[in-house]
């Protein structure tokens, strides 16, 4: 099966500055590759997207890039600001069954400080 | 904006004693999933539903584990003799479509405390 692994668990940042979130997958069968934002007492909520046919996708201050030969994604957020503070999810998707399911990573834990 | 609401938000049981999680998703929406995270872990995929019938369901969604739409509205996830190790977030999730890119929406979650 797949087996999604992402790093850091925690990352601490200044207002202001970049944060990187990485994830790796093992299944070549996955082709769609969500992040997910779930503040304090609230589901995850998807963030942006990205196929596999895509190398890189941007959404104002949020982009994701895609290697899928080395089977790694990021997630990369630009001048934080303190309501960033959120876990984040990432998840590699394929196709089962009859359904589509996401496997998803352990989480990201991002501190914005003002 | 609509938005998947789950009751009730936190469930205490005794070991061995049946719950039920309830779940309204987006009303429009035809797709239905329910995940569990146990505290610390991933979150991971327990079952998916469409047509009012199972979809698609995980090693961990075995004999114990039910799921149904009583009514137009509601989804809900049966546990029918819980253990200790069922303690988790229970996250319900709905989408407009089945795809590969249908955005799945997630509710706030059941925390369920298995004693």
């Amino acid at each position: 099966g797949e087996n999604v692994e992402q790093h850091p668990s925690t990352l601490s940042v200044q207002e202001g500055d970049s944060a990187v979130i990485k994830c790796t997958y093992s299944d070549s069968a996955s082709n769609y590759f969500p992040w997910y934002k779930q503040e304090l007492g609230k589901g995850p909520q998807l963030i942006i997207d990205i196929r596999s046919n895509v190398g890189e996708k941007k959404d104002q201050r949020i982009a994701v890039t895609l290697n899928k030969t080395a089977k790694h994604f990021s997630l990369h957020i630009t001048e934080t600001q303190p309501e960033d503070s959120a876990v984040y999810f990432c998840a590699a998707t394929k196709a089962r069954g009859g359904s589509y399911i996401p496997t998803f990573g352990r989480g990201t834990s991002l501190i914005v400080h003002p | 904006e609509p938005e998947v609401t789950q009751t009730p938000s936190h469930q205490v049981t005794q070991m061995g004693q049946e719950v039920i999680l309830r779940c309204v998703p987006i009303s429009n929406h035809l797709y239905f999933y329910w995940y569990r995270q146990i505290l610390g872990q991933k979150v991971e995929f327990l079952v998916s539903f469409y047509n009012n019938e199972i979809s698609e369901k995980s090693e961990i969604f075995d004999d114990q584990f039910s799921v149904e739409r009583p009514d137009g509205s509601n989804f809900t996830l049966k546990i029918r003799s819980t253990k200790l190790e069922d303690s988790a977030m229970y996250f319900c999730a709905s989408s407009l479509a089945g795809g590969l890119t249908d955005t799945q929406y997630f509710g706030p979650g059941t925390r369920l405390t298995v004693l």
